[in-house]
């Protein structure tokens, strides 16, 4: 596609309900990222992948949050039971490769917005 | 690991002033340093980054500038516009860590008519 795509937009969910959030890359891009941006501040790492494999796990927060990319492409960033504080901005962004002599730049997608009441 | 640390948090400007904005990263092994510019509801957009092996980098009215010793890095917009107005994020990545990126905490730039 034409740009790394999120969906949804948008999500509402109340405390202690399970959510998926869906990133498509943009085509080719082998490594796809995650992360969580709360109002004010910057993006916050997550969890990378190159390929299926997640390379870098080192950003999620505790094991409510997990994420998958099992065919290479498309990703899920699953939260179990949530909670108030993980209301944020959640962010997906591909690249290339993550193994670039000199560093690959970030595409990001425009976000979904998760509330947890 | 690293840590990159942003200033100024606001900075307000006349149209037609320049605008600079300063990072600084704590690891030495980082190596490359974009910077990223996000309107309010919108998704980051990279406008320009450096690698370790040059010092400066221009595009038309934007450039940056890297100290690698002193381990700083600088935005430079000249002749600001108000669709400049934005809040702008530095980062900093290592090959050797997948080139995931660290964000400072941004800088809201107003340029003001």
């Amino acid at each position: 596609g034409a740009g790394v795509s999120q969906t949804p937009s948008n999500k509402v969910t109340e405390k202690g309900k399970y959510v998926e959030l869906r990133c498509d890359p943009i085509s080719g891009h082998t490594a796809l990222y995650w992360y969580r941006q709360s109002l004010g501040q910057g993006p916050e790492f997550l969890i990378y992948f190159q390929g299926t494999g997640a390379a870098d796990d080192s950003g999620l927060p505790n094991d409510r949050f997990f994420a998958v990319r099992p065919e290479g492409s498309v990703s899920t960033l699953k939260i179990q039971r949530t909670e108030r504080g993980d209301s944020a901005v959640y962010l997906c962004a591909s690249s290339l490769t993550a193994f670039t002599r000199d560093g690959s730049p970030l595409h990001f997608g425009n976000g979904t917005r998760l509330t947890v009441t | 690991g690293e840590n990159v640390e942003q200033h100024p948090s606001t900075l307000s400007v006349q149209e037609g002033d320049s605008a600079v904005i300063k990072c600084t990263y704590s690891d030495s092994a980082s190596n490359y340093f974009p910077w990223y510019k996000q309107e309010l509801g919108k998704r980051p957009q990279l406008i320009i980054d450096i690698r370790s092996n040059v010092g400066e980098k221009k595009d038309q009215r934007i450039a940056v500038t890297l100290n690698k010793t002193a381990k700083h890095f600088s935005l430079h917009i000249t002749e600001t516009q108000p669709e400049d107005s934005a809040v702008y994020f530095c980062a900093a990545s290592s090959t050797g860590g997948g080139n995931k990126l660290t964000f400072g905490t941004g800088t809201q730039l107003k340029v003001e008519l």
